[in-house]
């Protein structure tokens, strides 16, 4: 079957380290992977986007990995911030229509 | 930046009675999208537009929805005969179609209470 996995306990990080969060996928072929990232009660807003032929992806202190053959998404956030605290949702496009396949998300905390 | 605005934000409603959510999408915008989002679940796709055509509503989970998009602008979701299954958050997006890979912006959605 078809699926889209992140880790769904939360990510409890000090500020100032670096947060990783995964998102590995299977059957599936994506044309496109997207980070989003939404606050409690508000719309996701877009983060990165990385296509299928690209390894990484960098966004001032965001970077994304994108491997195709362990079928895995890494987004990682760099000095880390308490205003970074959100959940962190990727999404697959596999037809490249836009039309997005999302994963649960990950909780982030970042605590002073 | 006006944004992708969605309304009413907030709607409860009895059990058996008609909603309609409109969304206003960025203007120039070609494409929009619907998604239903529940606690704890990432955005579930339902259906899209190019402009005023509908490409593809297989994605609605029954045919209480209907969405529409007359004149390539603006466009509403209607639930018929609501059932408490229905409670959850509408997002409404939109992007420029320009290729593949287009960044896709999502309004604040609005949420629906069936009591």
């Amino acid at each position: 079957s078809q699926k889209i996995e992140q880790n769904s306990e939360a990510l409890n990080i000090q500020e100032g380290k670096t947060a990783t969060l995964t998102c590995n996928y299977t059957n599936y072929s994506p044309a496109y992977l997207q980070w989003y990232r939404q606050d409690p009660g508000r719309g996701p807003v877009f983060l990165l986007l990385i296509r299928e032929n690209e390894k990484e992806k960098r966004k001032e202190r965001l970077k994304v990995t994108f491997d195709t053959t362990l079928k895995q998404s890494l987004f990682h956030i760099t000095a880390s911030q308490p205003a970074d605290s959100a959940t962190y949702l990727c999404a697959l496009d596999t037809h490249g229509t836009d039309k997005l396949i999302f994963g649960t998300g990950t909780r982030l905390q970042v605590f002073p | 930046d006006t944004g992708v605005s969605q309304n009413p934000r907030h709607k409860i409603t009895k059990r058996g009675q008609n909603v309609t959510f409109r969304c206003d999408p960025i203007s120039e915008h070609n494409r929009l999208y619907w998604y239903r989002q529940t606690l704890g679940q990432g955005p579930e796709f339902l259906t899209y537009f190019q402009n005023e055509a509908q490409l593809e509503k297989s994605r609605l989970l029954s045919d209480r929805f209907s969405a529409e998009r007359p004149k390539g602008s603006f466009s509403t979701l209607e639930i018929q005969r609501t059932e408490q299954g229905d409670s959850a958050m509408y997002l409404c997006a939109s992007s420029l179609a320009s290729g593949q890979g287009n960044t896709i912006y999502f309004g604040e959605g609005s949420w629906l209470t069936v009591v």
